[in-house]
């Protein structure tokens, strides 16, 4: 059965504080993985897609990669405005998203 | 371009009732997908829709069903409903069922 797992659940970083967020998988076929930004109230927001081991792919204080097991979200020097619930996601030949429980990230000014 | 749009926003009913929720997807998008949040299990996809047909479908009982109409708007419907169906249910456009676009939801309580 398809997995994923992030970590940490919860994460609280200073201003400026540089940190990563992980998400490991179990599935077979990999046809992608994707990074989502949840605020609260509203729907997931999408990031980024990876799409074989050793990708990257940046977007401001953002930057994910991807390894044949898991995908790291690098923040630096976030920001306040970085605070939200990060999900990951994998999709396979069903073509449906598989989704990890998320990490919320706070970053305190 | 106008995003996902959902409706109603909020709703509330009582066990045994059933409901029907509303979503517009992106202009020229032709997946639809629906899926369950909760803040227990996270993120579980119900199904999905394409050119009007159900292409997958979750693990979820049959008291949840949808359809999508040709204009591509798709609607969800949970029938003789339970507490544990309080949750916030999100509907995704896409033009190729992966980079999805969500909208704001609707929130379900079941009283």
């Amino acid at each position: 059965e398809d997995q994923v797992t992030q970590s940490p659940e919860a994460l609280r970083l200073q201003e400026g504080e540089s940190s990563s967020l992980n998400c490991s998988y179990t599935v077979s076929g990999l046809r992608g993985l994707f990074w989502y930004r949840q605020d609260p109230g509203k729907g997931p927001e999408f990031l980024f897609t990876l799409y074989s081991a050793g990708e990257e792919k940046e977007k401001e204080r953002l930057k994910a990669t991807l390894t044949k097991k898991e995908s790291f979200l690098h923040i630096t020097a976030p920001k306040p405005e970085d605070s939200a619930t990060y999900l990951c996601a994998v999709v396979r030949g069903a073509q449906k998203l598989v989704f990890g429980q998320g990490t919320r990230l706070t970053i305190n000014p | 371009k106008a995003g996902v749009t959902q409706t109603p926003r909020y709703l509330i009913k009582t066990r045994g009732q059933q409901v029907t929720l509303s979503c517009s997807p992106i202009s020229g998008h032709r997946s639809v997908s629906w899926y369950q949040q909760t803040p227990g299990q996270g993120l579980q996809f119900l199904f999905e829709y394409f050119s009007e047909t159900q292409r997958n479908k979750g693990n979820f009982p049959g008291r949840f069903s949808g359809r999508q109409f040709s204009n591509s708007r798709s609607e969800m419907n949970v029938s003789t409903l339970e507490l544990g169906d309080s949750a916030l249910y999100l509907c995704a456009s896409s033009w190729d069922s992966e980079k999805l676009f969500f909208g704001s939801g609707t929130q379900l309580s079941v009283l």
